[in-house]
């Protein structure tokens, strides 16, 4: 498996109270991504990294943020929870775009009451 | 715009096949990929095709693709109580990946 690891992996909170989850990786890949994952929908992307401190919006960014001041750590941050954003949050990883061959964390359980 | 759709459920008997189908839009996906997701887990990289490519088999798995039509297949040959899972397809775009919303194949005895 590929060493990628999340945390919290479980998390409680409220309504308008900042969420930050962060992803480590120990594989030295370049591209690193954030989806949620929901019923219905399968994982759509939030933001993706190509570089220290280069990111891009995906396709449900708004109300999220990232950053990525290291090579092995991207950071997704919510900066006021709403109750829409209960979700499992995977964090994904990848050597280059080239083949896209991307590998997973284990997620992120979000619980926003 | 881009759209990946795969039917929600499938339920099989163990020891016969499976046959998972995702229809996709953007004919410019260079590669097409098959996921599994266990549950409580991230999703594991299955087995991908190249898109000049219209078969490629790994073991008990096997990839169709109909680029004229879209559509990408994956059958699992054999299929055991193991092989539960959430399988998604996704196409790959000039950035992203674009993930289907995921087939739950149950597999009883």
């Amino acid at each position: 498996d590929a060493g990628i690891t999340q945390s919290p992996r479980h998390k409680v909170t409220e309504t308008g109270t900042p969420v930050t989850l962060r992803c480590h990786q120990t594989e030295n890949h370049r591209y690193m991504y954030w989806y949620r994952q929901d019923p219905g929908h399968g994982l759509r992307l939030i933001h993706y990294s190509y570089g220290v401190k280069d990111t891009d919006k995906g396709e449900v960014s708004d109300g999220y943020s990232v950053s990525r001041s290291k090579t092995e750590d991207f950071l997704l941050t919510l900066e006021s929870a709403t109750s829409s954003q209960t979700s499992v949050y995977f964090c994904a990883i990848s050597e280059d775009r080239k083949s896209y061959e991307q590998y997973f964390g284990p997620g992120t359980r979000l619980t926003v009451t | 715009g881009e759209d990946v759709e795969q039917s929600l459920f499938l339920s099989v008997r163990e020891g016969d096949s499976s046959v998972i189908n995702c229809t996709y839009t953007d004919s410019s996906s260079t590669y097409l990929y098959w996921y599994k997701q266990e549950p409580g887990a991230g999703l594991q990289l299955l087995t991908y095709i190249f898109s000049n490519m219209d078969m490629k088999q790994d073991q008990r798995l096997t990839v169709l693709l109909n680029k004229k039509d879209k559509h990408l297949s994956l059958r699992i040959a054999d299929t055991q109580t193991g092989d539960s899972a959430i399988y998604f397809c996704a196409e790959s775009t000039t950035d992203k990946l674009i993930f289907g919303t995921g087939t739950r194949l149950q597999v009883f005895p």
